[in-house]
């Protein structure tokens, strides 16, 4: 069973439209985020939500909208899709709230190409 | 701020080699500390972790001790096959409060030579 899954693995799109990814865990899992994974490999943070609040949100511009339904799913919806937004997205769950050591279980990865 | 340095790769080594990856760290409180492995074409998997001083995090031949005095957690595998060829991230998450984000350093390209 795959415990946080991505749709779709690949997403080849041009610049100006709108697209969203998806993402779900089945781990029971409070936590969910979303990482940008540039070209160079360097990752880094851009949204996380605790059952369903938005508690980070790392200076990411505002066409990238996350959303969270419930606990087990965090969308990424990105409007006016740029040349600069062609990425590795990766969604990550963690554990319940206050229990450590908050490692976090990543999903398969979105690459996401803007033409 | 939090912040994660780690060597700068690539790393090229041959099969049964001795692979040392550095991972220093800046952090206030008392973080949990982690390697992540991220093989080609695939997401991120944990590979080790440890949660306070002097730990000891161990998997798959890999090692890495959280040491606080050096504020460092080096990755180590004694032996390494040419199946360890991938990315390694090293990275930090702070306890407590509702911040649970994890802080990566860059990656280090792991390529394992037959």
């Amino acid at each position: 069973d795959t415990a946080v899954s991505q749709t779709p693995k690949y997403l080849v799109t041009q610049m100006g439209n709108d697209k969203s990814i998806k993402c779900e865990q089945n781990l029971g899992h409070d936590t969910m985020y979303w990482y940008k994974q540039d070209s160079k490999k360097f990752l880094k943070i851009m949204f996380s939500y605790n059952n369903k609040e938005l508690i980070i949100n790392e200076t990411v511009p505002n066409r990238f909208s996350p959303k969270s339904p419930d606990k087990a799913h965090l969308n990424l919806h990105i409007n006016s899709l740029e040349l600069g937004d062609s990425a590795v997205y990766f969604c990550a769950s963690s554990a319940p709230s206050g229990r450590a050591p908050y490692e976090q279980y990543f999903g398969p990865g979105t690459r996401l190409t803007v033409t | 701020g939090n912040s994660v340095t780690q060597m700068e790769g690539p790393v090229t080594l041959s099969e049964e080699a001795f692979l040392t990856i550095n991972c220093t760290y800046t952090a206030t409180g008392y973080p949990s500390l982690f390697w992540y492995v991220q093989y080609p074409g695939e997401g991120l998997q944990l590979l080790l972790k440890a949660t306070k001083a002097d730990d000891k995090g161990s998997n798959k031949g890999f090692e890495a001790t959280y040491r606080k005095e050096t504020t460092s957690f080096h990755l180590e595998k004694g032996s390494v096959q040419v199946s360890d060829s991938a990315v390694y991230f090293c990275a930090l998450s702070d306890h407590g409060g509702s911040n649970y984000k994890l802080t990566f350093g860059k990656g280090t390209l792991l390529t394992v030579n037959p």
